[in-house]
């Protein structure tokens, strides 16, 4: 069964902690992306990688880091510098210009949603 | 990324009424999308318009992409409560060097009144 999963569904942040969100993909993709969304704000960028050990910050990025040692995964780290996490966290998919096609369709995960304690 | 404009934020129709969304620009793009995210859910990709005037149709779901590629919208004909969501639209940016990024409308909330 191919697609994109997210782990947890739900997590709970302590202030001062540091917490990891997971995304797995299996589609073969080479892009990734992690949005946040708020009420009435829609998504908003935090973080791409268009091929394996590469990244870019993208609108929101302070306060979360990546990494992007293998292809299939995209984990995000929601750090302590970053004040207001509680969101809805979504990572994505694409084909990705690498692959030589403009495939520019994202494929969105389950979500997690992060609550702050 | 590019700026998009969408609206309205919400929008409550009894069912059986016509739906539309927008979406406003004010550079010229070079594709648009939708997607409809449904309360609790993820979103999920509906269509990507690229030719200027374009028309896509999907059942009761009509895509127009605006002839100087600046806007587009969606309606839906005689909703139903299976239609309940948030439509978002999307414009990518390539920003070279094989970075692409899609940038998201604040999307419209539809509610659907039974």
């Amino acid at each position: 069964d191919g697609g994109i999963t997210q782990s947890p569904k739900y997590l709970f942040r302590k202030e001062g902690q540091n917490v990891t969100l997971s995304c797995e993909q299996n589609l073969n993709h080479d892009a990734m992306y992690w949005y946040r969304q708020d009420p009435g704000q829609g998504l908003r960028l935090i973080y791409y990688s268009q091929i394996v050990n590469d990244f870019q910050k993208g609108d929101i990025a302070e306060g979360y880091s990546v990494s992007r040692e293998k292809k299939e995964s995209f984990p995000l780290t929601v750090t302590s510098a970053q004040k207001n996490p509680t969101a809805f966290y979504l990572c994505a998919s694409s084909i990705g210009w690498t692959s030589g096609a403009s495939q520019e369709t994202q494929y969105f995960g389950p979500g997690t949603r992060l609550l702050v304690l | 990324g590019q700026q998009v404009m969408q609206i309205p934020q919400y929008q409550h129709v009894q069912e059986g009424e016509d739906f539309t969304t927008y979406c406003n620009s004010s550079t010229t793009l070079s594709n648009i999308q939708w997607y409809k995210q449904r309360p609790g859910g993820h979103p999920v990709f509906l269509i990507q318009l690229v030719k200027s005037g374009e028309v896509k149709k999907q059942k009761r779901l009509t895509f127009q992409f605006g002839e100087a590629k600046k806007n587009s919208s969606l309606h839906i004909t005689a909703t139903q409560t299976t239609d309940v969501g948030t439509y978002f639209c999307a414009v990518g940016t390539n920003s070279g060097a094989g970075s692409y990024q899609l940038t998201f409308g604040k999307g419209t909330k539809l509610s659907v009144i039974p």
